[in-house]
């Protein structure tokens, strides 16, 4: 069974600073790699992913996630906060082999961008 | 482009009535469509998961049922309401590696 944990329930941060919010999984085979943000009632938006290539990935509103396959990782990065960053931030895995279906996210961390 | 229809966005049902929410895809043809439920704000759980036309996965047992009337809808019914139905639904689809996700539905049983 494929898993994912956010061992952190809150991140608090101050504005300006760098952010990492931390993501590691469990999957058979290879995985495929995605982090989710989400405002208050409102549905998740795709920030990013890995799927194969190059460990950095880059994403939406200047976020970044590495892919370490040796700690079985996938942080979630950006060198400059900003109070709108704040929002509850989901990674999530996926098996990469054809026929899989099922999406696997953690129980989210809530990022606290202060001013 | 695709987008994805949830409704409606809020709902207040009193124990033991039935449950109808609906979701709608456009732009695409036969997609993986899922529900999720996220309970307390916190965490996604899987619900339901559909690959074609009449065809539901459950991954967990419980007191919803899920259903597949036509390629692009996807609903998610109760026929009595628990409280611990309460909660916040989301359905999704997705398209090749992503998952594109609808705004959600809150639902609070009383």
């Amino acid at each position: 069974a494929q898993s994912v944990a956010q061992p952190e329930d809150q991140v608090n941060v101050a504005e300006g600073n760098p952010l990492t919010v931390k993501c590691t999984y469990s999957v058979s085979g290879n995985p495929y790699l995605f982090w989710y943000v989400q405002y208050p009632n409102r549905g998740l938006q795709f920030l990013l992913k890995y799927i194969t290539g190059d460990n950095l990935v880059k994403g939406s509103y200047g976020f970044e996630a590495e892919f370490n396959k040796s700690q079985t990782s996938f942080h979630l990065k950006k060198p400059s906060a900003l109070v709108s960053d704040s929002a509850l931030y989901f990674c999530a895995v996926r098996n990469s082999g054809a026929g899989s279906y099922q999406l696997t996210f953690g129980k989210g961390t809530k990022l606290s961008v202060i001013p | 482009s695709q987008t994805i229809h949830q409704w409606p966005a809020t709902l207040v049902q009193p124990v033991g009535s039935p449950l109808s929410l609906e979701c709608t895809v456009e732009g695409t043809s036969n997609p993986n469509l899922y529900w999720y439920r996220q309970a307390a704000g916190r965490g996604l759980q899987l619900l339901f998961y559909s690959v074609g036309i009449g065809q539901i996965s459950s991954e967990v047992p419980q007191n919803l049922s899920a259903s597949r009337p036509q390629d692009r809808q996807f609903i998610l019914s109760s026929k009595k309401l628990l409280l611990s139905d309460s909660g916040f639904y989301l359905c999704a689809w997705r398209r090749q590696s992503e998952a594109f996700f609808g705004q959600g539905t809150r639902l609070t049983v009383v």
